[in-house]
């Protein structure tokens, strides 16, 4: 696609329910990121895929986060039994290689709320 | 750990005033360093990337330095329109992930 699509654009979400955010990355970009910007916050990085290489975990702050990336495309964050700390703007982006060498290209981002 | 800082927090100028937003970063081992502009409730839109071996960038209106061995940026904004209303981001890519500023709000007074 012409750029990065996330879906939902909004999700309001009962705590203890998991939710999945979804992100579809520019055609052909082999890196994609997952950020989280919570209200008066910066961006936190949370995880970076890059081609078939193991991703890069290292920002996910905790086990109820995980994300999967299926056949170096589309990728899924998934979050466990929701918290209403878990409340933020998510986004993805994603940039034709891995070092962000041609630049990052952000998502709309999907806002989640936990009641 | 790399730090970005970014001065003024906030800005308020009148229309067509030029006007400059600081990013500073604590480690110049740096691939490149990209502005974004953030609309409330919106998503990040790529201003200017300046890769670690180039001075500067235009676009437009807009021109972006990089002076890397000393750790900062700045972006210049000329003759500033209300449009030019945002959240301006500064960010460095130093590996596997960007690292972001806290931001300057500009609010641009017709």
């Amino acid at each position: 696609g012409a750029g990065v699509s996330q879906s939902p654009s909004n999700k309001v979400t009962e705590k203890g329910k998991d939710v999945e955010l979804r992100c579809d990355p520019i055609s052909g970009h082999t890196a994609l990121y997952w950020y989280r910007q919570s209200l008066g916050q910066g961006l936190e990085f949370l995880i970076y895929f890059q081609g078939n290489s193991a991703p890069d975990k290292s920002g996910l702050p905790s086990d109820r986060f995980s994300a999967e990336r299926t056949g170096g495309s589309v990728s899924t964050l998934t979050i466990q039994r929701t918290q209403q700390e878990d409340s933020a703007v998510y986004l993805c982006a994603s940039s034709l290689e891995g070092r962000g060498m041609g630049g990052y290209t952000f998502g709309s981002g999907t806002r989640l709320t936990v009641v | 750990k790399q730090e970005v800082t970014q001065i003024p927090a906030a800005l308020s100028v009148p229309e067509g005033e030029n006007l400059v937003l600081n990013c500073s970063f604590t480690d110049s081992a740096i691939y490149n360093l990209q502005w974004f502009r953030q609309d409330p409730g919106k998503g990040l839109t790529s201003l200017l990337l300046i890769q670690s071996s180039q001075r500067e960038q235009t676009s437009g209106r807009l021109n972006a330095s990089l002076d890397k061995s000393s750790g900062r940026s700045t972006l210049y904004i000329a003759a500033s329109q209300p449009g030019d209303s945002a959240t301006y981001l500064c960010a460095v890519d130093a590996g596997n992930m960007l690292t972001f500023g806290g931001g300057t709000r500009l609010m641009v007074k017709p």
